[in-house]
């Protein structure tokens, strides 16, 4: 069984770009969750994608967007980057009919300068 | 929306001795909470987790509880050993099957074992 993984591990940008994180999805599970994980504090829900459609969305603007592909896989995109958004992103992968139960990915590390 | 609180945000117990983290939520609707550990650099992992028609769930040196009327749920470690030290997370969130609104998080309790 593969786990959860994601790529980068790290990620340098400054403010006002763009970025682009991924995320593969554990064997077998056919949703994934992005949460925000500012340093020191517990993980904040993004949103969720399951059958390549936005599943339910946090308390997060709209320049943080997503897609799901057909394999399950997913990217977070972040548009006009801003130094708040420097955190731990991290993915979590859940199966059918259990979309609570997350397993997460190691995450990335974005810092933006 | 659901808010989670969790106390203490430090925990020092001496190696062999029991630890207790305490959650409260504010949704009735939450019926899912789960725990996770992670250690420094590393990702959450599911520890246990439990479902509102049960009132307590073991899985070795790890028991949650739950109270519905009360809203709070708490994770009890017994025998602590040094590898348990990590920083652990409480969660909820409505399992509808859906999951349209993630897990809420508190955040976190630094649990410290001391030799």
């Amino acid at each position: 069984e593969t786990g959860v993984t994601q790529s980068p591990t790290h990620l340098i940008k400054t403010r006002g770009q763009q970025v682009t994180l991924r995320c593969s999805s554990q064997s077998g599970h056919n949703t994934v969750s992005w949460y925000q994980q500012a340093l020191g504090q517990g993980p904040q829900f993004i949103f969720q994608y399951y059958r390549e459609e936005e599943n339910g969305r946090g308390n997060f603007p709209p320049r943080f967007s997503g897609l799901q592909f057909p394999n399950y896989s997913s990217e977070l995109n972040v548009n006009a980057l801003e130094l708040d958004d420097s955190a731990l992103y991290l993915c979590a992968s859940s199966p059918e009919l259990a979309h609570n139960e997350q397993f997460f990915g190691p995450g990335t590390r974005l810092t933006v300068l | 929306g659901e808010n989670v609180e969790q106390h203490p945000s430090t925990l020092s117990v001496q190696e062999g001795d029991s630890a207790v983290i305490k959650c409260t939520y504010s949704d009735s609707a939450s019926n899912y909470f789960p725990w996770y550990k992670q250690e420094l650099g590393k990702r959450p992992q599911l520890i246990i987790d439990i479902r509102s028609n049960v009132g307590e769930k073991k899985d070795q040196r790890i028991a949650v509880t739950l109270n519905k009327t009360a809203k709070h749920f708490s994770l009890h470690i017994t025998e602590t050993q040094p590898e348990d030290s990590a920083v652990y997370f409480c969660a909820a969130s409505e399992d509808s099957g859906g999951g349209a609104d993630g897990l809420t998080f508190g955040k976190g309790t630094h649990l410290i074992i001391q030799p």
